[in-house]
């Protein structure tokens, strides 16, 4: 099985840096996925990583490390509507064809 | 193409009621799946279509729930008898082969309520 730690929330404020961190415990490992969802929507890709290191997409960052069961997700210069859930999830070695298995998720809030 | 589609958004229904749900996927993605989400947690793999097959169904998916995806286009996800405990968002994913490896899209999702 899997099993998958993330903070429950974390308040930032407007433009400053916030890091979610993210470990897992899982039989194999096929790629760690993060995931934006807002209240009420469907969650919506951010981020994918499968081998060690640092991903950057634009105010957003993923780092992943296999040994240490570890990922985190940067978000920089933070805006409003970056509050929401971020969940961490994790497709284990047999599943290919792409089952996730998916933390409780992060609840950001950035204030003014 | 507009994204996956949920039908309908929300249900409220009495317990021991049947519903269904809908999901109409990305046009050219072969897999389908089906989440469940509880407030505050994340999604919890219920089943997985590839074309018009069912390839997995999680132990979460009790003998009341059954999906079907007939001509691997469109899926429903019945629910019979329904209990209070069924009560969540029931999402929807679709994926291409190649696109499966970097993740896939979810619809808005069928918000159920059991009262």
């Amino acid at each position: 099985g899997q099993n998958i730690d993330q903070p429950t929330e974390m308040t930032a404020t407007e433009g400053a840096i916030v890091q979610i961190n993210c470990t897992y415990q899982t039989s194999g490992f096929n790629g760690l996925f993060w995931y934006q969802q807002h209240a009420g929507e469907a969650p919506t890709f951010l981020s994918y990583n499968v081998l060690d290191g640092l991903e950057e997409k634009g105010r957003f960052s993923s780092f992943l490390s296999r040994s240490k069961g570890y990922s985190y997700l940067l978000l920089k210069e933070l805006q409003m509507k970056d509050s929401a859930s971020y969940l961490c999830a994790v497709r284990g070695l047999t599943d290919s064809w792409g089952k996730l298995q998916f933390g409780a998720g992060t609840q950001v809030v950035v204030t003014p | 193409d507009t994204g996956v589609s949920q039908d309908p958004r929300h249900k409220i229904t009495k317990r021991g009621q049947n519903v269904t749900f809908r999901c109409d996927p990305i046009s050219e993605h072969n897999r389908l799946y089906w989440y469940r989400q509880t407030l505050g947690q994340g999604p919890e793999f219920l089943t997985y279509f590839q074309n018009e097959a069912q390839l997995e169904k999680s132990r979460l998916l009790s003998d009341r729930f059954s999906a079907e995806r007939p001509k691997g286009s469109f899926s429903t996800l019945e629910i019979q008898r329904t209990e209070q405990g069924d009560s969540a968002m029931y999402l929807c994913a679709s994926s291409s082969l190649r696109e499966t490896y970097y993740g896939y899209t979810f619809g808005s999702g069928t918000r159920l309520t059991v009262v």
